[in-house]
């Protein structure tokens, strides 16, 4: 069974930085693309960066380049979103999800039950 | 980038009837277009991806189609359990975008 569990989410002052985390299982992780997908209290779902098989490649949603960092670590089965500069529209709940597979496409497979962001003073 | 306008924002059925949920792209996206169901307390749910190509798990009751760059959702014969948000994505390019969300309700 695929399990994604996120952490390391919290209160956060403007300006200040946070980093994610998400515990992959039941899969051999490094055959996919991973990605974080994120949502505003009472609003949709927006992309925020994904990243591929052995992290050589990484993309970002416009309103976040430049200041958040996706990362994996492949021993670990672990995805990771380092969050800088962080601002009050950055708040939001986090999801990791599975993306891209070798025989699949950019669509997100598998969901995390979500982590919250709060940036607020 | 790609611009995803679904409709309608809201939607009361009852169980037992058919819905049709619309998404359409400000341009083309081939065939990529993924479905999802999000319920309170529940993992997000992909439910068809390429447009027409059913997730392994979920029911024959749900069904994609395309016509150009509109995409439709049709749940027919409707459960309880299938009340809850409806979001499309656009799974063609980077950024990868997703519709505004539709909230199917029970009647």
């Amino acid at each position: 069974e695929v399990q994604l569990v996120e952490s390391g989410g919290g209160l956060v002052q403007p300006g200040r930085s946070l980093k994610l985390s998400c515990a992959a299982s039941g899969f051999i992780f490094s055959d996919y693309y991973m990605a974080w997908v994120r949502q505003a209290p009472k609003k949709g779902l927006e992309w925020v960066a994904s990243i591929s098989f052995e992290g050589s490649d990484t993309y970002y949603g416009d309103s976040v380049k430049g200041r958040f960092t996706v990362s994996r670590e492949n021993a670990k089965s672990t995805l990771y979103l380092q969050m800088n500069s962080l601002r009050s529209e950055d708040t939001a709940t986090y999801y990791c999800t599975r993306h891209k597979g070798y025989y699949d496409g950019y669509y997100f497979a598998y969901w995390g039950q979500g982590v919250m962001v709060t940036v607020s003073s | 980038d790609v611009q995803m306008t679904q409709s309608p924002y809201n939607l009361a059925a009852s169980p037992g009837e058919s819905v049709t949920i619309n998404c359409k792209a400000s341009k083309s996206i081939s065939k990529y277009l993924a479905w999802y169901q999000q319920k309170p307390g529940k993992a997000n749910k992909l439910l068809i991806y390429d447009g027409s190509t059913l997730q392994s798990g979920i029911p024959s009751r749900f069904s994609g189609s395309r016509s150009g760059t509109d995409f439709t959702l049709t749940i027919r014969r409707l459960e309880p359990e299938d009340f809850g948000l409806y979001y499309c994505q656009q799974h063609n390019e980077y950024p990868f975008t997703f519709g505004s969300g539709t909230k199917l309700e029970i009647k």
